[in-house]
């Protein structure tokens, strides 16, 4: 059964870059795609991007150039950067496993608050 | 892309049955057999409980089932459980490789 748990800072000041890292365990990073999801407080959720093994991303057009899926030198951690970040990017940020079109496996989820 | 529609709440007693409306447009719902629907209890991650439409993962309860008519698919829940008071959230592959969820509907078991 693959585990995975999000770890970085929770808060971040506005214009500066929001880092996470999603650690996966149980199961190999291999063959899968992996995603970032937020949840805005009180909101639903919000598909961020997905980055495949082998490096290939895919991104919600919403973030567009502000965001950056890549896999760590580890090859159990994956890592989101959202650069340029304001109130609005204050949410509960999950990892999860994409098997194509669904989520099979979600992390417990981190609270990042955007405020100087 | 706009987030599919659910109802923000719906209800039932214990022993009856529900169901969750979860509409979008030709350019996802309509377009593609990758509705998926997740259950998120309170300060949890969610969880998958069917996927492509009507597909019910391994150790997800027969009493959870999914369909489709259009732009519109559905979840439903039959036998209902006061464990299964929980938010319940759609989500679609959608035209250009991305995928877009609902806003959520809230279950509450009477």
């Amino acid at each position: 059964q693959v585990q995975l748990q999000e770890s970085g800072p929770g808060l971040v000041k506005p214009s500066e870059t929001l880092s996470l890292s999603c650690t996966v365990s149980g199961g190999s990073i291999s063959s899968y795609y992996w995603s970032w999801i937020r949840q805005s407080p009180g909101k639903g959720l919000e598909w961020i991007g997905y980055i495949y093994y082998t490096g290939t991303t895919n991104y919600n057009p919403s973030f567009n150039s502000r965001v950056t899926i890549s896999v760590g030198t580890s090859k159990s951690q994956f890592s989101l950067k959202l650069s340029s970040v304001t109130a609005a990017d204050t949410a509960v940020y999950y990892c999860a496993r994409q098997l194509v079109d669904y989520f099979d496996s979600w992390g417990q989820g981190t609270l990042v608050t955007v405020s100087s | 892309q706009s987030a599919l529609t659910q109802p923000a709440s719906v209800s039932g007693s214990p022993g009856q049955s529900i169901t969750i409306s979860c509409t979008g447009t030709s350019s996802d719902v309509g377009s593609y057999n990758l509705v998926s629907w997740y259950q998120q209890h309170p300060g949890k991650g969610p969880k998958l409980m069917i996927y492509e439409d009507s597909e019910r993962p391994s150790g997800v309860s027969h009493r959870f089932s999914g369909s489709k008519a259009g732009d519109t698919a559905s979840l439903t829940i039959s036998g209902l459980q006061a464990e299964d008071e929980a938010d319940y959230y759609c989500c679609s592959y959608a035209r250009g490789s991305t995928w877009v969820f609902g806003g959520g509907t809230k279950l509450t078991v009477l």
